[in-house]
This record gives C-alpha cells, sequence and structure tokens, in this order.
C-alpha cells in the first residue's frame, strides 16, 4: 500500500526566503507526482505535475523535483511571499490505476 | 482550464438525515469522478471512484449504503450521506477525471456539519 509523507508538518518563514518542502513515498511504481495547494476551507489548486519519465518541472517561482527510485520529491519556491502562505499537498498516482495517494501536506506561512 | 463545481459549499443538518453533493465538470466530460473526505490537518482520503453509467467502486472500509454515489452523466456525480452522523462531519472533495490528458481536477469542497 502506497504511503506519502510530507515533512515538515508546517513551515514558517520570513517574506522573500526560498524554501523547499518535502515528500516521500513508499512505492516507486508510480505513473506521476503532482503537487497541489490548498487555501483554508478551499478545494485543491494543481501545481505541478511531474510525469515518472521526469526529474523536474517548473512553473514561474515553483520548481518541482523526482527521484522516483528513492522516492523523494522536492517542492521549490523561491522568493516566497505572503500571498503564498497555503497548506501544500503532494500526491501521487499508482502505476496500475488512476487513484492519487495524498500527504497530509505542508503548512506555509510565509510571514510580511 | 477544466472546472468543477460543488454544490453546496457547506451544509449543516440534523443527525439522521440525509444529504446531496452535486459534482459537476462544467466544461469538460469526465467518465470517471472521485470523491475524497478529508479530516482536519489530515490528507485527502478517497472514498470512491465513480464511472459514469455503472456502480461506483468503494475503497476499503467505506461503507456503499451509506455513501451514495451516482453517476448519471457525463457532467455530474452525486454522493448521498444516508442518516448522516456527526462523525460524518468532514470536508468532501470531488474530482472528475479528463480523458484527453488523465488529469483529475478537483472541486471546491463541500464542508458537511451534522449536529
Amino acid at each position: 500500500k502506497q504511503e506519502v509523507t510530507q515533512i515538515p508538518a508546517a513551515l514558517s518563514v520570513p517574506e522573500g526566503e526560498n524554501l523547499v518542502l518535502n515528500c516521500s513515498f513508499t512505492d516507486s511504481a508510480i505513473y506521476n507526482l503532482q503537487w497541489f495547494r490548498q487555501d483554508p476551507g478551499k478545494g485543491l489548486t494543481s501545481l505541478l505535475l511531474i510525469q515518472s519519465s521526469q526529474r523536474e518541472q517548473t512553473s514561474g517561482r515553483l520548481n518541482a523535483s523526482l527521484d522516483k527510485s528513492s522516492g523523494r520529491s522536492t517542492l521549490y519556491i523561491a522568493a516566497s511571499q505572503p500571498g503564498d502562505s497555503a497548506t501544500y499537498l503532494c500526491a501521487v498516482r499508482g502505476g496500475s490505476n488512476y487513484k492519487l495517494t495524498f500527504g497530509k501536506g505542508t503548512l506555509l506561512t510565509v510571514n510580511p | 482550464g477544466a472546472v468543477v463545481s460543488q454544490h453546496p459549499s457547506r451544509v449543516i443538518c440534523k443527525s439522521g438525515t440525509s444529504v446531496k453533493i452535486e459534482c459537476r465538470s462544467l466544461d469538460f466530460q469526465a467518465t470517471t469522478m472521485f470523491w475524497y473526505r478529508q479530516f482536519p490537518k489530515q490528507s485527502l482520503m478517497l472514498m470512491a471512484t465513480s464511472n459514469e453509467g455503472s456502480k461506483a467502486t468503494y475503497e476499503q472500509g467505506v461503507e456503499k449504503d451509506k455513501f451514495l454515489i451516482n453517476h448519471a452523466s457525463l457532467t455530474l456525480s452525486t454522493l448521498t450521506v444516508t442518516s448522516a452522523h456527526p462523525e460524518d462531519s468532514s470536508f468532501y472533495i470531488c474530482s472528475g477525471r479528463l480523458d484527453l490528458t488523465d488529469t483529475q481536477y478537483f472541486g471546491p469542497g463541500t464542508r458537511l456539519t451534522v449536529l
């Protein structure tokens, strides 16, 4: 059974700082990995999707990497802003089905 | 991008009543939709996979008679929580799968509170 772990559970940084969020998964046989953002009481916004054959994806100030063999992914946020404050969720899709397995998320607070 | 809506966004009901939540794909057809439940500070847990025109597939531990899922069209799936109890209070999120890109798009969620 796939398990996804995100570290840290919470992170508080001053505005402008670069930061890294970590995600690990137990079964490396994945189809893809996705990072989402969730604001309080809201649904999910997809940030980046990395296929199993890819090593990284970039979108603006966000960069996500994937090391499938070691079961790890990182989300790098450059020059953080207060508007980046949210919970960031990592999810992996299994190789044999469409199901997504989510981590518990990292609650990020960027202080002005 | 593809948009999924949910209705209602919030619902408060008395214990023992049934509540229906709608999930609609607004600008695409979703042959497959997914229903998740999220407890505070917890991850999203998949409850069931809903396929248009057929019975839903429930995850282990999810009572199919309590959580009724209907996917009658390519743009609408409904989740009915029957005889709701306070322990059913949670945040319910649906997603629709866009076949063309094999990507899931998530709805804004429904906050259910059972008194």
